[in-house]
């Protein structure tokens, strides 16, 4: 079974860019997240969608960042204008029903993202 | 708000040894889970646990939830090389916000 697909795998680009992190979440299940990994803040949570509908996004950083989920299968994670302090790895985990921490979450391999 | 702390940040082992995490919170827990993230990987879902004083195994690998629900611990008996990566615990507080534990980063010699 297809598990949580990201991509790209690895970005770098130039402060200032627009940059667009997309997620497909395993088929059938209801809830997405967005998390954002660095050493000095450790694995947060960044916002969540329950069937499609942001449920809690008050982990995102500033206006500098937005999140879609337009349908089942598909979100994305924007950060524009990109910042070198938005450099981490972002992952996007989906799990089965409703709820942040009542169920497992799948992660994916995550984005890699160095802002020059 | 809500702190999360696990305990040590960092364990080195010989192979062979047994080892033990923390995880702490200041406030009572609905529920826990644990999850391992190996190096340059992503976090895998090992287990939940919900009641009060629950104990879990999975092989090597015994969870349990404190009585006060606010504090849990991993253990692993005679650590492998396959075991090294960071363990994290994840909890959801009593108002069902959800936060992940800063991690134990465990190193096991061979």
């Amino acid at each position: 079974d297809a598990g949580v697909i990201q991509s790209p795998r690895h970005e770098v680009t130039e402060m200032g860019q627009e940059v667009t992190l997309r997620c497909k979440p395993i088929s059938g299940h209801n809830s997405l997240f967005w998390y954002r990994q660095t050493m000095m803040r450790g694995l947060e949570l960044l916002i969540y969608f329950n069937n499609n509908v942001p449920i809690d996004d008050s982990g995102m950083p500033e206006d500098r960042f937005s999140a879609k989920m337009p349908n089942a299968s598909f979100s994305t994670l924007k950060i524009q204008p990109s910042e070198p302090r938005d450099s981490a790895v972002y992952f996007c985990a989906s799990s089965q029903f409703p709820g942040q921490g009542m169920w497992p979450q799948h992660f994916g391999d995550g984005t890699r993202l160095s802002i020059l | 708000g809500q702190q999360v702390m696990q305990i040590p940040q960092y364990q080195h082992v010989q192979e062979g040894e047994d080892f033990t995490t923390y995880c702490n919170s200041s406030t009572t827990l609905s529920n826990i889970q644990w999850y391992k993230q190996r190096p340059g990987g992503h976090p895998v879902f090992l287990i939940q646990l919900v009641k009060s004083g629950e104990v879990k195994k999975q092989k090597r690998l015994t969870f349990q939830f404190g009585e006060a629900k606010k504090n849990s611990s991993l253990h692993i008996t005679a650590t492998q090389t396959t075991d090294v990566g960071t363990y994290f615990c994840a909890v959801t507080n009593t108002g069902n916000q959800f936060y992940f534990g800063t991690g134990t980063s465990l190193t096991v010699i061979p």
